[in-house]
């Protein structure tokens, strides 16, 4: 059982197009971050949200984590063929540090 | 300037062989944490160090795993008598304090068992 539930687990869109990735939990994170990863390579830190309800904007990317700090979002307006790659949510724990991984969205932006 | 280091990149041993992956992490950072990342899984967590101590290996198989983080030089993530299913990437990340939200990781080591 995932206990940070990714979804779309894949995405193919043109270049030009919005997309939305979601993280859901039914546990409650102290935080959660997201990383981009590239084939090879480890994840690399995009933001970290702390506050229920946090919005944090990144040129073309926005992350908004839930009221009830269960649940965030990765929106991605006007994507890029720059943009693709394997998008990764981890929420960390209200008791120790540990991360839980989502088990990510592969994105592809096609031109 | 330079980020969390991992070697080696990649690691071909045997089945039944040793391998030791070796992470040193930010400048100013002292505590660390290693990942695995199974084909077609996510990443696991699997334990957690600060300098001379382990913290929590909650996520460690019971046997054949260990971790260190000396006083002294890098932290090293040791897998006895390797099998086929260890074959993963394997993370490490750091972070600069205890409780800290953000960790950051390195490039990984690609360990191939044959």
């Amino acid at each position: 059982t995932q206990l940070l539930e990714q979804s779309p687990q894949f995405l193919s869109i043109q270049e030009g197009e919005n997309l939305t990735v979601y993280c859901n939990s039914s546990s409650v994170f102290s935080s959660l971050q997201w990383y981009r990863q590239e084939p090879g390579e480890g994840p690399v830190l995009l933001v970290t949200v702390v506050t229920g309800g946090e919005v944090k904007k990144l040129k073309r990317l926005t992350f908004q984590f839930g009221d009830a700090r269960k649940d965030s979002s990765l929106h991605i307006t006007a994507a890029q063929p720059g943009d693709t790659g394997l998008y990764l949510c981890a929420g960390a724990m209200e008791y120790g540090n540990k991360l839980v991984f989502g088990a990510g969205t592969i994105l592809r932006v096609k031109s | 300037n330079a980020g969390v280091m991992q070697n080696p990149r990649h690691l071909v041993r045997r089945r039944g062989q040793e391998a030791r992956l070796r992470c040193s992490p930010m400048k100013g950072h002292s505590h660390v944490y290693w990942y695995r990342q199974l084909p077609e899984e996510g990443l696991k967590f699997m334990v957690y160090l600060q300098k001379e101590n382990i913290i929590d290996e909650s996520g460690m198989p019971k046997e054949r795993f260990s971790a260190e983080f000396p006083k002294e030089g890098p932290s090293i993530l040791r897998i006895q008598q390797v099998v086929r299913g260890d074959s993963a990437a394997y993370f490490c990340a750091s972070s600069p304090l205890a409780g800290s939200e953000t960790q950051y990781f390195g490039p990984g080591t690609r360990l191939l068992v044959l």
